[in-house]
């Protein structure tokens, strides 16, 4: 049971727009600590889409944004692909437990 | 070319040894915080340990505090993960990445990752 707590699956079709979610507490994503994003296909290197909350690196596309409030956090993508399907995460870090945290990983699925 | 390249997985029996490395070019090793995650079958990715630049600085996971070691030797921009007393939930894709601070607040992401190395621990 991951200390963040994402969607396992979304959907969209291509051209569309879809959000995933990021459940957080006081002690991480509410602390606040900053939250980042990876793209991971399984057996490759993930790839970092967001850092900082909403911040993107060179090379990612503003098709993807990031936002938070709270105790959450979220990645929005816009304009799907099919090359958008894959294994997102979140990522922050925990005050308590004091260790770098994942969020269990949603599956995006382009129709 | 690949900022991060990891070695040494392999299959093992429970109770044994090994020991990962992550050899890093492309950027200032010896000033950069380095990090281990793994991935197992089915599962998503988990955080394993960390350490700072210097060395100074290190963090393990609970699930595997006591049984893996991270260190590293700037002088070779190597990274390594001794783990020992392996158990069958050991068994993953280990990735190395650089982990960034984010200022002010005690906190990291990863921005380059390896293409991981696999443990297998099975009898």
């Amino acid at each position: 049971q991951s200390v963040l707590t994402q969607p396992p699956s979304v959907s969209g079709a291509p051209g569309q727009r879809v959000t995933i979610s990021c459940a957080g507490s006081s002690s991480n994503i509410g602390a606040p600590y900053p939250v980042h994003w990876y793209q991971h296909l399984p057996g490759t290197a993930p790839r970092l889409l967001i850092y900082h909350d909403n911040k993107r690196p060179s090379g990612v596309p503003d098709r993807f944004s990031g936002s938070k409030s709270g105790t959450s956090a979220s990645l929005a993508i816009t304009g799907l692909q099919t090359a958008d399907e894959a294994d997102y995460y979140c990522q922050s870090f925990d005050n308590i437990l004091y260790v770098w945290v994942f969020g269990g990983g949603t599956r995006l699925t382009v129709l | 070319e690949v900022p991060l390249l990891e070695s040494g997985g392999d299959l093992v029996h429970p109770g044994g040894s090994l020991r990962l490395s992550c050899v890093a070019s492309g950027f200032n090793f010896g000033t950069s915080d380095m990090t281990w995650v793994r991935q197992a079958p089915g599962s998503g990715l988990e955080w394993v340990s960390a350490i700072s630049g210097r060395g100074d600085y290190i963090y393990y996971a609970d699930s595997v505090k006591g049984r893996f070691t991270i260190s590293r030797d700037n002088s070779q921009n190597t990274l390594f993960l001794q783990m020992n007393n392996l158990r069958a939930e050991d068994t993953a894709l280990y990735y190395c990445a650089r982990a960034i601070p984010v200022a002010g607040t005690g906190s990291h992401y990863f921005d380059d990752w390896g293409q991981g190395t696999l443990v297998t621990v099975s009898s």
